[in-house]
């Protein structure tokens, strides 16, 4: 079954730092998609993004990258740069791709991330 | 831009109503998603849809039912409430489940049984 594992419930970091989040995911499909969101605190889900299990290379989006480990099972979201505004809960999610219709998005327990001045 | 519309921000329902929360999406998505939120539990799957009049239950699916009779809308039904079914509901689709296919999130619900 497939199952996503966030260990850290929080973290705080330096403004202008950069700040690893950590996520571990299980599946026995060989296809799969990894996801990470932000949650800040008005609510609202923002979609940061997204690494897909046959990709070569670390996805990287800005300030956003995914530092992705396939043998250990890892896809853990580097933020470079820290500002005031990232701020938020993060969340990590996985889709099993099996080329079918019933391909359910599961998250984790998220991260929230403080960062300080 | 993906329009996903909850139609509740909040509700406060009793114990043993039978509660419907509303989903709208208007980017023509065939799968759409029902999960709740808790503090120290992440994002849970209740049920998902991946075409009209089809659904799947996702990792919590007890208490609760779904309907989507239209493409765009998705419906979770509580059919009898309990106080243990407070929480946020989040309602999301995605174009496909494949790829980099993101969903898009609803603003929320926040549901208190009381």
């Amino acid at each position: 079954a497939q199952k996503i594992t966030q260990t850290q419930p929080g973290m705080f970091v330096q403004e202008k730092e950069a700040v690893t989040l950590d996520c571990t995911y299980d599946t026995s499909d060989p296809s799969y998609g990894l996801f990470w969101y932000k949650q800040p605190s008005s609510g609202e889900m923002i979609f940061l993004i997204y690494q897909g299990s046959y990709d070569q290379q670390n996805a990287t989006e800005g300030r956003y990258s995914l530092n992705f480990q396939k043998a250990r099972k890892s896809a853990n979201l580097v933020i470079s740069a820290s500002q005031l505004g990232d701020s938020a809960m993060y969340f990590c999610a996985m889709r099993e791709d099996r080329g079918g219709a019933t391909n359910k998005l599961i998250f984790g327990t998220g991260t929230l991330l403080a960062v300080q001045p | 831009d993906v329009k996903v519309t909850q139609s509740s921000r909040y509700l406060v329902k009793r114990t043993g109503e039978k509660v419907f929360l509303e989903c709208v999406q208007d980017m023509d998505h065939e799968n759409m998603f029902w999960y709740r939120q808790d503090p120290g539990l992440g994002l849970r799957l209740i049920y998902f849809s991946y075409d009209v009049k089809m659904k799947e239950k996702g990792d919590i699916p007890e208490g609760y039912s779904v309907s989507r009779e239209k493409k765009e809308r998705f419906s979770l039904i509580l059919e009898s409430a309990s106080t243990n079914q407070t929480s946020m509901y989040l309602c999301a689709s995605s174009l496909g489940t494949a790829g980099n296919t993101e969903a898009f999130f609803g603003q929320g619900t926040r549901l208190t049984v009381v």
